[in-house]
């Protein structure tokens, strides 16, 4: 089964910040993908960034990098210069691609994070 | 706008009810997965349908059924309802091999 784990349900961070989410996972997979959702308060689900358990490269999105810790099992998210639009919920989520798992993504609980002037 | 399209946005409706909330994917995905939002049980996974066959299945409900049509629309029929259903209803689709999930808007589901 696969699990993910986000420790931090809230987060403040000032303006123009660096903020890092924390997400750690489990699988028993060999190959799998590790994603970063961001839920404002209307709701909908914005694709961040994508990391795949092969990739030797950590992946960067524009003001969004991945830091990806194999070995530790860990996918924590980092937003630089923060922007008062940043404040939402993020998710982090996982899909492996052995038979059976490839299909649905699991979600940790989320965090929630508050941008300030 | 996403892509995906669902409807309708939000749904109110009373214990016993049975609704259907519509999805239409990304103009050529031809996976469409559900998944439910409430705030005891976070996003769970439902139901997965690929090109008009159940591809996998979550923490479905008996209650709850769902196809996609020819067209590649999904509908998820809710049936019996409680008030534990209420929750946010939300669609995804992806391309064959893509490693991304488009996800619709949401149905933001009350019953009272």
């Amino acid at each position: 089964a696969q699990k993910i784990t986000q420790t931090q349900p809230g987060m403040f961070v000032q303006e123009k910040e660096a903020v890092t989410l924390d997400c750690t996972y489990d699988t028993s997979d060999q190959s799998y993908g590790l994603f970063w959702y961001k839920q404002p308060s209307s709701g909908e689900m914005i694709f961040l960034i994508y990391q795949g358990s092969y990739d030797e490269q950590n992946a960067t999105e524009g003001r969004y990098s991945l830091n990806f810790q194999k070995a530790r099992k860990s996918a924590n998210l980092v937003i630089s210069a923060s922007q008062l639009g940043d404040s939402a919920m993020y998710f982090c989520a996982m899909r492996g691609r052995n038979t059976g798992t490839a299909s649905k993504l699991t979600f940790g609980t989320g965090t929630r994070l508050q941008v300030t002037l | 706008d996403s892509g995906v399209t669902q409807t309708p946005k939000h749904l109110i409706t009373a214990t016993g009810q049975r609704v259907t909330l519509r999805c239409s994917p990304r103009s050529g995905d031809l996976s469409v997965y559900w998944y439910q939002q409430s705030l005891d049980q976070g996003l769970q996974f439902l139901i997965q349908y690929y090109n008009g066959e159940e591809r996998a299945k979550g923490n479905i409900l008996e209650r709850f059924s769902a196809q996609q049509f020819p067209d590649l629309h999904s509908e998820l029929n809710l049936s019996s309802l409680e008030l534990g259903d209420s929750a946010l209803y939300f669609c995804a689709s992806s391309a064959t091999g893509s490693n991304g999930y488009t996800f619709g808007s949401g149905t933001r589901l009350t019953v009272v």
